[in-house]
Order: C-alpha cells, then structure tokens, then sequence
C-alpha cells in the first residue's frame, strides 16, 4: 500500500535563505510523486511531478525536488525563500494501478519572515 | 480560461437541508474527482468517474451521490447535511485514469453546516 509522511508539520525561514520540507513515502511499486502547494483560501497547485525520469525534478518558481529510492525520500527545496512563498505545501503520492488515487501527506506550513 | 470550475465557492447552510456542489472542466480530461478536505488540512479522496463511469468510491456516507451527465461535468450532491460535512470540497480531473500526469483542481467550494 501507498502512504507518505510529511516530516514537518511547521516550517518557518526567513527571507532569502533555503527552503527545505521533507517527504518520506513507501510504495510496493514505482510511485509518481508530486508536490501540491496551496495558497490560503486558493486550490491546489501542481509545483512538481517525478513519474519515472529524471531522479531530480524542477518546477515552477525555482523549487526542485529529488527522488532517492535507497532513502524513499522526495524532499522539496528551493536555494532562495521569497515571502510569496508562504503557503500549505503537499506531498502526494499517486496509487499504482489502473485508478488515479492520490495519497496526500498532512502537509508543512511554510513560514516566510522577513 | 482553460480550467477546473466548481460552483459555488462558498456554501452556508442549516443541518438537514440537500445542497448540490457542481464542477465542470474544459481540459479534455477523461477523468474527474472529488476530494475531501477537512479542517486540518487534511485531503482524501471521495470518488472518481472516467468517462462517466464510477472508478473510485471511497468509504463515503451514501448521502453523497456523484453524478457525471458527461465527462466535463462531475457534481456532487449530498442530502441531509450534517455538521461533519463542513469542510472544503475541491474538484479535480486529471487526462485519464492513472492520473500518471498529475491532476488540475478547482478551487474548492467552502461547505459550513450550522
């Protein structure tokens, strides 16, 4: 079975410097792994998806995120915080098999101060 | 726009009552879906139709009922509100079944039973 775990429920940076939320997932099969961001009181935004390519895997607005197998890991970083960047971020792992069904992880709050 | 459109974005409503939440999208996908997210943030999946057939019904109370008239519509309609309903309901489609190239959701209907 498919789950994913959010390391951090709260992260909190400061403007400038690197961001880092941390996803564990475990999956009896090659997984598709993305990152949702969500923005207060605003849907869910696709940042980036790994189905299979390339183990590192850049998105939009300057995150990237890597895929280690050995660790079951899929980390989300970006070199540089912007105060935009403050929102509920999603790790998500998609069910194998024939239907589309997304485990989503608890999500990490990220903090950006000034 | 090319989108995921629901409607209505907010829902106000007394115990009891039967309210439809509806969703359209324009993306030519073949599958849509609904998720539930509660007030901690945490998202799970309801249902899913392909094509205007049924592929995924999670343990949900037979209250709520799906209806796909076509694979560019997905509503949801749920009788008898009750307070544990509140919660955001986003719709998503994604281009077929697997959902192997990530979803596009709405931006969530905010359901508040009173």
């Amino acid at each position: 079975a498919q789950s994913v775990t959010q390391l951090d429920s709260h992260v909190s940076v400061s403007e400038g410097t690197p961001v880092l939320l941390r996803c564990n997932y475990s999956s009896s099969y090659s997984p598709s792994l993305f990152w949702y961001v969500q923005h207060p009181n605003k849907g869910l935004q696709l940042l980036l998806k790994y189905t299979s390519a390339a183990t590192l895997v850049k998105g939009i607005n300057g995150f990237e995120a890597e895929f280690k197998k050995s660790e079951t890991s899929f980390h989300l970083t970006k070199p540089s915080a912007h105060m935009s960047d403050a929102a509920e971020y999603f790790c998500v792992v998609s069910r194998s098999g024939n239907t589309g069904k997304l485990i989503f992880g608890q999500g990490t709050t990220l903090q950006v101060k000034p | 726009d090319t989108a995921v459109s629901q409607t209505p974005k907010y829902l106000v409503t007394q115990m009891g009552n039967d309210k439809s939440i509806k969703c359209e999208q324009n993306l030519g996908h073949d599958t849509m879906y609904w998720y539930k997210q509660d007030s901690k943030k945490f998202l799970k999946i309801m249902f899913s139709y392909n094509n205007k057939e049924l592929i995924i019904n999670e343990t949900v109370p037979n209250r709520f009922s799906p209806k796909s008239p076509d694979k560019a519509h997905l509503n949801l309609h749920i009788n008898s509100l009750e307070l544990g309903d509140s919660a955001v309901y986003f719709c998503a489609s994604s281009q077929e079944r697997t959902g192997w190239y990530g979803y596009t959701f709405g931006s969530g209907t905010r359901l508040t039973v009173v």
